[in-house]
């Protein structure tokens, strides 16, 4: 089982900040928040990670609550591009990589 | 640098056979994992491969196997293949273990089972 909780759609207007919601409540102390994307028919890509500290590429950002229970992918300015299934990834113990269902992110002209 | 390539890139398979499906990783990475993705599963984790070893393993049958090389390129194996078996099968590389680093994707390899 999945140890993250997504939403399984969200929309987003053109041009607006997406904001995709992560709940990982089980986590513990060393694992790190991995953020996967998927545009249809392809392999997934990297977007950004972090273990606890708010994090930023020229992608997006990473915000982590202090509890580190939920997390925040920020995509400051969506385009029809970022149009995706948004996959939030926490290492698990046994060591598997589980996706879970993701957020398919819809984004509106 | 070139990507994570894999190959073929399209297969179509009838039951009870195997295939053998390819995967070069990015060059200096050592880790090497594969997935298998289906409209009704998702993404599903089959086994890591880090240094010729296989780290650790899916829930799937024992038809599904695979080696790493001494060159970090991997093979993955399915036999007696089934109709369910029919998937995008996709490898992804890392620098070192998948759980502390960031995995690049290949294109995924399309099994269709008939």
């Amino acid at each position: 089982d999945a140890k993250t909780t997504q939403p399984p759609s969200m929309d987003c207007a053109e041009g607006r900040a997406a904001n995709l919601p992560c709940n990982h409540s089980t986590i513990s102390g060393n694992e790190y928040v991995y953020w996967y994307r998927q545009i249809h028919s392809q392999g997934p890509q990297y977007i950004i990670h972090g273990l606890k500290n708010n994090e930023t590429n020229e992608m997006a950002s990473l915000i982590i609550t202090e509890d580190r229970k939920s997390s925040t992918l920020i995509l400051p300015h969506a385009t029809l591009r970022d149009t995706a299934v948004y996959y939030c990834i926490v290492s698990v113990r046994d060591d598997k990589i589980i996706f879970g269902k993701g957020t398919r992110l819809h984004i509106l002209p | 640098k070139a990507g994570v390539t894999q190959t073929p890139r399209y297969l179509i398979k009838t039951r009870g056979q195997q295939v053998t499906l390819s995967c070069s990783p990015i060059s200096g990475h050592r880790s090497v994992s594969w997935y298998q993705q289906t409209p009704g599963q998702g993404l599903q984790f089959l086994f890591e491969y880090f240094s010729e070893t296989q780290r650790n393993k899916g829930n799937f049958p024992g038809r599904f196997s695979g080696r790493q090389f001494s060159n970090s390129r991997s093979e993955m194996n399915v036999s007696t293949l089934e109709l369910g078996d029919s998937a995008l099968y996709l490898c992804a590389s890392s620098p070192g273990l998948a759980l502390y680093n960031e995995q690049f994707f290949g294109p995924g390899t399309r099994l269709t089972v008939l």
